[in-house]
């Protein structure tokens, strides 16, 4: 069974940082790419940023493009997001999600999601 | 980048009703769309991929099609489970969320 558990989130004052990650097991990890999909209270979904399988290759939203770092660790079936400058506009639950079987670089569909991790920017 | 407008924004329906929702693209995506649903406090589940095909364990109730730009989403009899928020997403060209069909009880 595929599961993805995020962790991290939090309070942080704007221009803080944070570091979220999403620990993943029940299928081979270094195989798929994977994305961070943000989604403001109330609001709709919003892609953040994506890597692909062997760690290779990232991409990046503009609203978030030289602020957020995404990585992973195949040795520990673990993806990560770090995330610096944050605004308040950044406030959001972030979910780790695992991109479907044949998707092209950088082009996903997500046919797996994590449950999300909150992260609130406020003074 | 690509917009991708759902409409409407709310619809209303009784189960056993069927249900049609659009989503259009503010240019071609070819068939590079999906279809998700999110229930309250839940993460969002694929239902639809490359804008017809039915993503594993979907019912076939759940049915997908458009080209180019004009896609709906049809659930031909609802059942109580299926009243939630509906999202279309493209990977056309990166990734955008439409934002979004509530489909609530009447």
């Amino acid at each position: 069974e595929v599961q993805l558990l995020e962790s991290g989130g939090g309070l942080v004052q704007p221009g803080g940082s944070l570091r979220l990650s999403c620990a993943a097991s029940g299928f081979s990890f270094s195989t798929y790419a994977m994305s961070w999909v943000r989604q403001a209270p109330g609001k709709g979904l919003e892609w953040v940023s994506g890597i692909s399988g062997s760690g290779g290759s990232t991409y990046y939203a503009d609203s978030v493009k030289g602020r957020f770092t995404i990585s992973r660790d195949s040795s520990k079936n673990t993806l990560f997001l770090q995330m610096s400058s944050l605004r308040v506009e950044d406030t959001a639950i972030y979910y780790c999600a695992k991109a479907a079987s044949g998707s092209p670089k950088g082009k996903y569909y997500f046919d797996y999601w994590g449950q999300g991790t909150l992260v609130t920017v406020s003074s | 980048e690509i917009v991708l407008t759902q409409s409407p924004a709310t619809l209303s329906l009784s189960p056993g009703d069927r249900a049609t929702l659009s989503c259009r693209a503010s240019q071609s995506v070819s068939s590079n769309l999906a279809w998700y649903q999110q229930k309250c406090g839940q993460a969002p589940r694929l239902l639809i991929y490359d804008a017809s095909n039915r993503a594993t364990g979907i019912p076939a109730r759940f049915s997908g099609s458009g080209s180019g730009t004009d896609f709906t989403l049809t659930i031909s009899s609802l059942e109580p489970e299926d009243f939630a928020v509906y999202y279309c997403q493209q990977r056309s060209s990166w990734i955008t969320f439409g934002q979004g069909t509530r489909l609530e009880i009447k």
